[in-house]
């Protein structure tokens, strides 16, 4: 079975920029989690969807925003993009959303805004 | 607030050597703990998991006891490979926070042959 997969790879945007990442979970999860891994530091919650609605929302400002497809995959938005903005975004898809249910991760996507 | 806290890295060891992670973390009530390991160039590979108070998580010779009096999860392998060279994430989730996953800072573990 495929595993949770994200697009583009790699991407570079200039400041006040909009991106947009997409990701596609494992067949059958209905969840997909977004989180910020800025070099050297631990990954930090942006959003979580389930079954498309929005779950929960990690401390970040309205620039960044997610939408969840009837398929489960999701898109996350950044707007005015920011050099801070600069980091992997990982997507991760689980079953269900709760307390026990275990997350895949996907490969990440570099963004580098210059 | 909630929160992991790791032992500082990077972490440099002869292979076959004992390796200890330390983890420490705050929360209220009883969080699921977590061991994540990235490659270089790679996203976040669960490594092993505990639910409950005393549970010990396992997987490929690492483990971790969930200790609730300490409020720690240490990771511990008996003989460490090159092949284990990455950074370790300690991570938890609260029970009324869905998916949210609190993740430490990250250990970086160097295996010298």
């Amino acid at each position: 079975d495929a595993g949770v997969t994200q697009s583009p790879t790699h991407l570079i945007k200039t400041r006040g920029q909009q991106v947009t990442l997409r990701c596609s979970p494992i067949s059958g999860h209905k969840s997909v989690s977004w989180y910020q891994q800025v070099l050297g530091q631990g990954p930090q919650f942006i959003f979580q969807y389930y079954e498309k609605e929005e779950r929960g929302r990690g401390n970040f400002p309205d620039r960044f925003s997610a939408r969840q497809f009837p398929n489960y995959s999701s898109e996350l938005n950044v707007n005015a993009l920011l050099l801070g903005d600069s980091a992997l975004y990982l997507c991760a898809s689980s079953l269900v959303s709760g307390r026990g249910d275990e997350q895949y991760f996907g490969p990440g996507t570099r963004l580098t805004v210059t | 607030g909630n929160s992991v806290t790791q032992m500082e890295g990077p972490v440099t060891l002869s292979e076959e050597a004992f390796l200890t992670i330390n983890c420490t973390y705050t929360a209220t009530g009883y969080p699921s703990l977590f061991w994540y390991v990235q490659y270089p160039g790679e996203g976040l590979q669960l490594l092993l998991k505990a639910t409950k108070a005393d549970d010990k998580g396992s997987n490929k010779g690492f483990e971790a006891t969930y200790r609730k009096e300490t409020t720690s999860f240490h990771l511990e392998k008996g003989s460490v490979q090159v092949s284990d060279s990455a950074v370790y994430f300690c991570a938890l989730r609260k029970s009324n926070q869905g998916g949210k996953l609190i993740f430490g800072q990250g250990t970086e573990l160097s295996v010298k042959p």
